[in-house]
């Protein structure tokens, strides 16, 4: 049961491009929306996160942009480095749950 | 401080066979998580600990799976008569508490399952 969809499955920009991934929920309860990074063979870390009480988010070249009517969020990496090339995976849950729910995941590569 | 650390990070075993995976959570941290992350897929949800209590195994696919966190720091996953299907990497991940800005989940680097 998928209640996160992700979208594109890979992305490919070059060096300086404003790569977005979007993401799109089904469960309203959900209230914690974050962004997780993945290198080969680590665990995911966590990027950004954000609430619905606000429509977007900046941290250093990463913002999540949030739309609560429509149930989707998006990331985007401001002035992208080869060093971003990573799996990135969105990800919700409830304050007062306790599960994380992910998306599918995106491979981006940064092309120098 | 250091991280999660996830012990083994490899475990080959042949069909049948039984695995125990353990997780070293961030010392102090109340909440400890189970995921299982298939290949090329996102992770998914196995089961919660709150200190020693296990308060949500409903993600765990059967019962040939069994987690236990008796003191509330060190957590073990265990699987029965392993099948090919569970070949996976399993993550763990732990939370300094819950609500408002605790909600941040640290993950291990994971163990990488593969049943033969």
């Amino acid at each position: 049961q998928q209640q996160v969809k992700q979208s594109p499955q890979s992305l490919i920009v070059q060096k300086g491009g404003i790569p977005i991934i979007n993401c799109a929920y089904e469960n309203t309860a959900f209230d914690y929306f974050p962004w997780y990074q993945q290198f080969p063979g680590k665990g995911p870390a966590l990027l950004i996160a954000i609430r619905p009480d606000v429509s977007e988010k900046k941290e250093g070249r990463f913002t999540i942009s949030f739309n609560k009517s429509a149930k989707q969020f998006s990331l985007h990496i401001m002035d992208s480095q080869p060093g971003d090339s990573a799996t990135y995976f969105c990800a919700a849950s409830r304050t007062s749950g306790s599960r994380l729910t992910f998306g599918e995941g995106t491979q981006l590569t940064v092309n120098p | 401080g250091a991280g999660v650390s996830q012990s083994p990070r490899y475990k080959v075993a042949k069909r049948g066979q039984d695995v125990a995976l353990r997780c070293d959570p961030i010392s102090g941290h109340v909440s400890l998580f189970w995921y299982q992350q298939a290949l090329g897929q996102g992770p998914e949800f196995l089961t919660y600990f709150q200190n020693e209590a296990q308060l949500d195994k409903s993600g765990l696919p059967s019962d040939r799976f069994f987690a236990e966190r008796p003191e509330g720091s060190v957590s073990t996953l265990k699987i029965q008569r392993t099948q090919q299907e569970d070949s996976a990497v399993y993550l763990c991940a732990s939370r300094p508490g819950w609500g408002g800005r605790y909600n941040e989940q640290f993950f291990g680097p994971g163990t990488r399952l593969t049943v033969l």
